[in-house]
C-alpha cells in the first residue's frame, strides 16, 4: 500500500495568494483528518471527514480555510487568502472505523507551507 | 490548562538507559491513549496505544496508564540513538478525535 499521499510536499507563496493542499487517503479508510503543526502550538486538528462527510470543522482557524472531500480517494484543504501566520506543516491522516473508538491514524508525509 | 500536557524536553539519556516520557490530560472522560513518534522532518507514526489502567508492553516499549491521576507514560528500555525523536502523547476525546500534546524531544547519546 502506498500510504497516505500528499501534494505538494513544499509550497512557498506570497501573502494573499490562494493555496490548495491535496490528500489521497489509504484505500478503504473511512476517516480523513487534516492537521496543522507548528512549533508553538504543536499538532492541531483542523477538520475531519467520515465517509466523505465533514464531521467536525471546529479546528478550522477562520473562514479563509476550507476543506472538501468530493470522493473517498481525494480531499483538499484550501487557504484563501493566505497569510504569513499560516506557515506550518499540514498533515493529512486516515484511519479505519473501529467499533467503540479510534483505530490507528496513518499520517501522510505532510506539506510544508511557507507564506511570505 | 492545556488538554494534553507534556514536558517539551529535551530529555537526554545515555544509550542503554531507560527513557521515561510523561503526559497528563485534563478530560476525565478520555478513553483511549496513544504514543506517536516523530523523527525530525517526518510525519508522526503510532508506536503504542493503551485503553485500560495498568501497563502494556511491546518489545522495548511500555505504556502505563493511570486514569485516576489522569496520567499516561511511555518507558523505553535499552534506549538506542535511533530512538532520538519527538514523542507525542495523544488522547481520544469524543469518539473520533485525537488531541495531541506538543511532544517531548528525546535525545539518546552514545
Amino acid at each position: 500500500d502506498a500510504g497516505v499521499i500528499q501534494s505538494p510536499r513544499h509550497e512557498v507563496t506570497e501573502m494573499g495568494q490562494e493555496v490548495t493542499l491535496r490528500c489521497k487517503p489509504i484505500s478503504g479508510h473511512d476517516y480523513l483528518f487534516w492537521y496543522r503543526q507548528t512549533m508553538m502550538r504543536g499538532l492541531e486538528l483542523l477538520i475531519y471527514f467520515n465517509n466523505n462527510v465533514p464531521i467536525d470543522d471546529s479546528g478550522m482557524p477562520e473562514d479563509r480555510f476550507s476543506a472538501k472531500m468530493p470522493n473517498a480517494s481525494f480531499s483538499t484543504l484550501k487557504i484563501q487568502p493566505s497569510e504569513p501566520r499560516d506557515s506550518a506543516v499540514y498533515f493529512c491522516a486516515s484511519s479505519l472505523a473501529r467499533t467503540g473508538g479510534l483505530d490507528t491514524q496513518y499520517f501522510g508525509p505532510g506539506t510544508r507551507l511557507t507564506v511570505l | 490548562q492545556k488538554e494534553v500536557e507534556q514536558n517539551s524536553g529535551p530529555l537526554s539519556v545515555p544509550e542503554g538507559a531507560i527513557a521515561s516520557l510523561n503526559c497528563t490530560y485534563s478530560d476525565r472522560v478520555s478513553q483511549s491513549f496513544f504514543w506517536y513518534r516523530q523523527y525530525s522532518g517526518k510525519s508522526p507514526e503510532l508506536i503504542m496505544s493503551i485503553y485500560s489502567n495498568g501497563d502494556k508492553e511491546d518489545g522495548r516499549f511500555t505504556a502505563q496508564l493511570n486514569k485516576a491521576s489522569q496520567y499516561v507514560s511511555l518507558l523505553i528500555r535499552d534506549s538506542q540513538p535511533s530512538d532520538s525523536a519527538t514523542y507525542l502523547c495523544a488522547v481520544n476525546r469524543d469518539t473520533d478525535k485525537l488531541i495531541f500534546g506538543t511532544g517531548t524531544r528525546l535525545q539518546v547519546f552514545p
